[in-house]
């Protein structure tokens, strides 16, 4: 059975790092893409970015390129997504969701929990 | 970044079709990439309800269907039911080498 378990929930104040994480099991996880997708209070999917941890490749939405780092540990099958300085406007859950590609049509058939990320002073 | 853009909310009785329309580009639906929804429950990750432009995934009832035209698509659930009652997003790929999602719609069993 295939599972994406992410870390739990985070309350961090504004200027604070952190890294959350997103374990995948049940599946060869270096042949797979793994997405991340936020979702602020009340409003709907942003497609963050992208990493296929067999070769570390990575993509960013432009809206999110130089805000956060995505990457990879595939000795441990697992993903991170990382800020270095947290905003307000960062508070939403976050979702990690593997990308099943055939050819270059890809979508998120297996999904994490979702991490709630809550920033505030 | 590009949007795909749906209705903020469509409603129905229970039992009535209802149809969510997806409005994309030239550079992801209509540049031929696959176009795929999710349902949204209240406090839930989002699921995987059509792939493919009309393809369901085993277990979801057959009561939703999808289709793409141009650079469109669209989702109807025939036979609303109350357990309907969830927020739809569609979801396609782009020339840039990224995914987009739809701006969601909320659908509302009267």
């Amino acid at each position: 059975e295939v599972q994406l378990v992410q870390s739990g929930a985070e309350m961090k104040h504004p200027g604070e790092s952190l890294k959350i994480s997103c374990q995948g099991s049940g599946y060869n996880f270096i042949n797979y893409w793994i997405g991340w997708v936020r979702q602020m209070p009340g409003k709907g999917l942003d497609w963050m970015g992208i990493i296929y941890p067999g070769d570390s490749d990575t993509r960013y939405s432009p809206s999110f390129q130089g805000q956060v780092t995505i990457s990879a540990d595939k000795s441990i099958s697992t993903a991170y997504l990382q800020w270095t300085s947290l905003k307000a406007s960062d508070t939403a859950i976050y979702y990690c969701a593997r990308r099943d590609c055939s050819g270059t049509n890809c979508n998120f058939r297996y999904w994490g929990q979702g991490t709630l990320v809550t920033v505030s002073s | 970044q590009s949007v795909l853009t749906q209705p903020p909310s469509v409603s129905g009785a229970p039992g009535q079709r209802v149809t969510i329309s997806c409005t994309g580009s030239s550079s992801n639906i209509g540049a031929g990439y696959a176009v795929h929804w999710y349902q949204q429950l209240p406090g839930t990750a989002p699921k995987l309800l059509i792939f493919g432009n009309d393809h369901r995934p085993s277990g979801v009832p057959d009561r939703f269907s999808g289709s793409k035209s141009g650079t469109s698509a669209s989702l109807a659930i025939s036979g609303l039911q109350a357990e309907d009652e969830a927020d739809y997003y569609c979801q396609s790929s782009d020339t840039s080498r990224s995914d987009v999602f739809g701006t969601g719609t909320k659908v509302t069993v009267l």
